[in-house]
């Protein structure tokens, strides 16, 4: 079958630096996505790995590891808005979108 | 502006009443999905299409049914006989054949309420 697992939740200091990891299982493999998600509203694009190595994006950087099945964001200089749930999502052979349950990850002053 | 629109954000209903969500875009995006999601879990796929007149089940489709009549719209009739309906449903468009694929874009969400 497949799977994707993330951490349930994580918790970080506001300016500090965060790494939320992903692994997956898939029928085949076009690109790994993230997402952040504020809670009761819809998911917002962040990244998107199709090659193994580090995308950067401002203070989000997000890295994949084929051979691993393996991803990670990384949030710097967290600030208090970062406070959200983070989606790992794989597309598949079919080009479908395989989601993770999601990361809820909490800023703390 | 360009963007996909779901109607109600919120939506409350009688047990044993179909009730539908309304989905609209303008992106020219051939390819649209509707997801639930519930807390803790991740996006579980009910319906999509890639063209109109067209669709395919996803992994929950059971007691839901969809129309894809024009490219911009896909709504999603939550039946009667769908057990568990209160959930957050999420509708979602994309192209198709991308190289690379590109992002799904989401509408706002539709909190559905069983009273």
């Amino acid at each position: 079958g497949q799977n994707i697992d993330q951490p349930t939740e994580m918790t970080a200091t506001e300016g500090a630096i965060v790494q939320i990891n992903c692994t997956y299982q898939t029928s085949g493999f076009n690109g790994l996505f993230w997402y952040q998600q504020h809670a009761g509203e819809a998911p917002t694009f962040l990244s998107y790995n199709v090659l193994d190595g580090l995308e950067e994006k401002g203070r989000f950087s997000s890295f994949l590891s084929r051979s691993k099945g393996y991803s990670y964001l990384l949030l710097k200089e967290l600030q208090m808005k970062d406070s959200a749930s983070y989606l790992c999502a794989v597309m598949d052979s079919n080009y479908q979108l395989i989601w993770g349950a999601g990361t809820k990850l909490i800023i703390k002053p | 502006d360009g963007g996909i629109t779901q109607s109600p954000k919120y939506l409350f209903r009688k047990e044993g009443q179909n009730v539908t969500l309304s989905c609209e875009q303008n992106l020219n995006h051939d390819a649209m999905y509707w997801y639930r999601q519930d807390p803790g879990q991740g996006l579980r796929l009910i319906y999509y299409s890639q063209i109109v007149n067209d669709f395919q089940k996803g992994d929950i489709a059971e007691g839901y049914s969809v129309s894809r009549e024009k490219k911009e719209s896909f709504p999603l009739t939550v039946t009667s006989a769908q057990k568990n309906p209160t959930a957050f449903y999420l509708c979602a468009s994309s192209i198709v054949g991308g190289d690379p694929p590109t992002e799904a874009f989401f509408g706002q969400g539709t909190r559905l309420t069983v009273v």
